[in-house]
């Protein structure tokens, strides 16, 4: 079973919608999650990041962790086309490491 | 700042051959790793460094690979000798407090990606 499991996806939405994402983990003692995304032919960029229980807010995007069922979650408001990517989802592993899931290709039509 | 810089870019070579790719890091940042990126096994940490000096390895897939980070501002990957099933773009990261912490950001380099024949 890998460490940090997604969806590959592609998840198509339309133009406007809302558009989610989601992760499982492993490792009840991970402390740190993060949500990048990543462009075709991109390297990785840091969207967000949450420590605690419950919801985080950014713009148009909300992180969602809920440790007790070791689930994270990125929703998208209203998206737009340039939000098409892959997006991936991160945790902290012991010491100073991130494990990443496979990544979620998301398709935001017109 | 001028971020993570990669070098080379591309590149291609034939099975056998020895690779090395370079990577400076953000100045100040005290970690700096390497990932490997496949369609099939996503993005895996091969080994990182704290301060310059290897932490863990771990992930390095065998004895062909290895690391060297020999000043805080330059690290090589070395593939020697080179097989098709290395094929896959490889990304530098660094970090100023290491990825577990309260501001465990990572900034990636824009990857070399390497094809051998």
């Amino acid at each position: 079973q890998k460490e940090v499991e997604q969806n590959s996806g592609p998840l198509s939405v339309p133009e406007g919608a809302i558009a989610s994402l989601n992760c499982t983990y492993s490792d009840r003692g991970s402390q740190s999650f993060f949500w990048y995304r990543q462009y075709s032919g991109k390297s990785p960029e840091l969207i967000m990041f949450i420590y605690s229980n419950g919801d985080k807010e950014d713009g148009r995007f909300t992180a969602q962790l809920n440790k007790a069922s070791q689930y994270v979650s990125l929703l998208i408001r209203d998206s737009q086309p340039s939000d098409s990517a892959t997006y991936l989802c991160a945790v902290n592993a012991p010491g100073n490491m991130l494990t990443f899931g496979g990544g979620t290709r998301l398709m935001v039509k017109p | 700042d001028a971020g993570v810089i990669q070098s080379p870019r591309h590149e291609v070579t034939e099975m056998g051959q020895e690779v090395t790719l370079r990577c400076k890091p953000i100045s100040g940042h005290d970690y700096l790793f390497w990932y490997r990126q496949t369609m099939m096994r996503g993005l895996e940490l091969l080994i990182y460094f704290n301060n310059n000096v290897p932490i863990d390895d771990s992930g390095m897939p065998e004895d062909r690979f290895s690391a060297k980070m020999p000043n805080a501002s330059f690290s090589t990957l070395k593939i020697q000798p080179s097989e098709p099933r290395d094929s896959a773009v490889y990304f530098c990261a660094s970090s100023p407090h290491g990825a577990g912490s309260n501001t465990g950001e990572l900034f990636f380099g824009e990857g070399s990606r390497l094809t051998v024949l």
